[in-house]
């Protein structure tokens, strides 16, 4: 069964610094991966897209593929009290599938 | 851009009745669609991929005949979940995605089953 593997955390970053939040993924025919950040009760936002192996940034953002290592995370820099939530690696099903699927999440609390 | 809107956001029904969910791109046109499905403290699961004017494709567990989907245009889908139970309720999920790769995710529909 295809799987993504995310830490569950709580992860606790004080405001200001980096958070790091990393994902694993087995299926090697995957070419799509995403990073949602999703409040309680509520649905998944996209946050950042990533395809290619190496750095993606946008804003404070930035996401990071190594397709050999099964392996994607995401640098949120100057963390802010309102960027605690859950975050969500979402990885395309292989073999030409759209469909995603998500990893459990990594809940980040960040402290002010 | 890239809006999904859902309705309704929250239903309660009773055991044995039928539900409809729709689900509209409001300002894109949605070649694919997704239904997803969240119980409490899980992640989403996938249950269906429809096209437009195409049959949907159901995941492995997912009954096809319980969960219809249509998709009868760009910009809309509907998921009915018929003669549902109280296992049914769940946090439903639609995304839709255009031209490109990305899935923008409507607000969800939290379906409560007496």
């Amino acid at each position: 069964q295809k799987e993504v593997e995310q830490n569950s955390g709580p992860l606790s970053v004080p405001e200001g610094a980096i958070a790091s939040l990393n994902c694993t993924y087995s299926d090697r025919g995957s070419q799509s991966f995403f990073w949602y950040r999703q409040y309680s009760g509520k649905s998944p936002e996209l946050i950042m897209s990533i395809y290619s192996n190496g750095d993606k940034e946008d804003g404070r953002f930035t996401a990071q593929l190594n397709k050999a290592s099964q392996y994607v995370s995401l640098l949120i820099r100057d963390s802010q009290p309102s960027d605690s939530a859950t975050y969500l690696c979402a990885v395309n099903k292989g073999g030409g599938a759209d469909g995603l699927t998500f990893g459990k999440g990594t809940h980040l609390i960040i402290q002010p | 851009g890239a809006v999904v809107s859902q309705h309704p956001s929250w239903v309660i029904c009773k055991s044995g009745t039928s539900v409809k969910i729709e689900c509209r791109s409001l300002d894109f046109q949605a070649t694919t669609m997704f239904w997803y499905r969240q119980f409490p403290k899980q992640s989403l699961m996938l249950m269906a991929t429809s096209n437009e004017g195409s049959k949907a494709t159901y995941e492995q567990g997912v009954e096809k005949d319980k969960f219809l989907i249509n998709h009868a245009s760009l910009t809309l889908s509907t998921l009915t979940v018929t003669s549902a139970h109280p296992e049914d309720s769940s946090f439903y999920i639609c995304s839709a995605r255009g031209l490109t790769r990305e899935q923008y995710f409507g607000p969800g529909t939290r379906l409560t089953v007496t």
